[in-house]
């Protein structure tokens, strides 16, 4: 079963406008990473956030963690045609590093 | 390139065939893990080993499917008697043991399964 579950499920801007994809997951967590997906292909891990922490960026990365309401958020800014792609989040429960995916947003960015 | 290899790229096979799949990770990472991705899906865990050891298998893993990973090395996934339920994309994907540290997990570009 998947813990994470992404809003929204697709996402259509304009290249230049900033784009926010959101994460809502269900257990406790020792972290929080997202990844992107282009079409077919395997997955690129973008940034990672730890339960203790509550905001991180990466270049045009933002990520923010409120594990009081069990929910994090990506924020990329002045997106790019490159950046079209699914984006998960995946949460680490415990344990072994087993990731539990959400469905995961698609982005579309338009140049 | 190091980065996690997996062979076939694609795979088509007719219902009730075998099939097996590699994964080569990064080399010095100890862990090693299965994934299966269906279309519009996230990825879903199948299976983790820390070196040759399987530590963990999820419930999707039937009793058709089966991974080695004989010498700490590269991964094997078998699927015997395929159905159509199993068309899928399988990901491969491997991670360093850094005690305390929550790591990163590196995928391969996956092997696309398709049962017809």
């Amino acid at each position: 079963s998947q813990q994470g579950e992404e809003d929204p499920q697709a996402l259509s801007i304009q290249e230049g406008e900033n784009a926010t994809m959101n994460c809502s997951y269900k257990t406790s967590i020792n972290n929080l990473q997202w990844y992107r997906q282009n079409s077919g292909r395997g997955l690129v891990h973008l940034i990672l956030i730890r339960s203790n922490e509550r905001e991180k960026h990466s270049g045009r990365l933002r990520v923010t963690l409120d594990t009081s309401k069990k929910s994090s958020s990506l924020l990329i800014t002045a997106s790019r045609a490159a950046d079209t792609a699914s984006y998960f989040c995946a949460t680490d429960p415990g344990g072994y590093n087993k990731l539990i995916f959400g469905a995961g947003t698609r982005l579309a960015v338009h140049p | 390139d190091t980065g996690v290899s997996q062979d076939p790229r694609h795979k088509i096979t007719k219902r009730g065939q075998n099939v097996t799949f590699r994964c080569d990770p990064i080399s010095e990472h100890n862990r090693l893990y299965w994934y299966r991705q269906t279309l519009g899906q996230g990825p879903e865990f199948l299976t983790y080993f820390q070196n040759e050891a399987q530590l963990e298998k999820s419930r999707l893993l039937s009793d058709r499917f089966s991974a080695e990973r004989p010498k700490g090395s590269f991964s094997t996934l078998e699927i015997q008697r395929t159905e159509q339920g199993d068309s899928a994309m399988y990901l491969c994907a491997s991670s360093p043991d850094k005690p305390l540290t929550p790591d990163t997990q590196y995928f391969g570009p996956g092997t696309r399964l398709t049962v017809l």
